[in-house]
């Protein structure tokens, strides 16, 4: 069964110091690898989709890796603004259901 | 250039009756997909549609739940006879051929 797991499931950080969220999945075929910010109340927003191993991306204090096994989420001298919830996604090569992962909630405080 | 657009944003009903959810896709986007989120539970795929067909129900439900996407018109996910485990936040998502998936703000169901 195809199986997305994110670790840790909450952060505390205090502002500025940096620390990685991590993505493991076991999907077969997998096709891509999507990060989505969540805010409390509202819907998941798009961050960054990886498609291949070693590829890396980024935005502001965000970047998003991958490994054939798993995905890191680093946040680099964060700001309470990126508290939310960051989910990780998975998407097979046949079909385009996303399998996601329960999330890491992740709170910074000033 | 406005987002996925979903309404109602908050659902009452009581158990029994009967819940629609609309869903807009972004514009030019022609691929519609339907998450729930339960309480304390990660998103989970319902349905993928594109115009008049669906194309892939396996996180549906067997009864009570249908969606369709009209030639015109938004997307609608129905929901037959609520009871209270269908409360949940629905999510809407759409996307332009099989690329990154933009979700909406999202229905949040209450059944009494």
């Amino acid at each position: 069964e195809d199986q997305v797991t994110q670790s840790p499931e909450a952060l505390r950080l205090q502002e500025g110091e940096s620390s990685s969220l991590n993505c493991s999945y076991t999907v077969s075929g997998l096709r891509g690898l999507f990060w989505y910010r969540q805010d409390p109340g509202k819907g998941p927003e798009f961050l960054f989709t990886l498609y291949s191993a070693g590829e890396e991306k980024e935005k502001e204090r965000l970047k998003a890796t991958l490994t054939k096994k798993e995905s890191f989420l680093h946040i680099t001298a964060p700001k309470p603004e990126d508290s939310a919830t960051y989910l990780c996604a998975g998407i097979k090569a046949a079909g385009n259901k996303l399998t996601f992962g329960g999330g890491t909630r992740v709170l910074v405080k000033p | 250039n406005a987002g996925v657009m979903q309404n109602p944003r908050h659902l009452v009903r009581r158990r029994g009756q009967e819940a629609r959810l609309r869903c807009s896709p972004m514009k030019g986007h022609s691929h519609v997909y339907w998450y729930r989120q339960l309480p304390e539970e990660g998103l989970k795929f319902m349905v993928y549609l594109q115009k008049e067909n669906i194309i892939d129900e396996s996180g549906m439900p067997k009864e009570r739940f249908s969606a369709e996407f009209p030639k015109e018109g938004p997307s609608i996910l129905r929901i037959q006879q609520v009871v209270r485990g269908d409360s949940a936040a629905y999510f809407c998502a759409s996307s332009p051929i099989d690329n990154e998936q933009f979700f909406g703000p999202g229905t949040r169901l209450t059944v009494l």
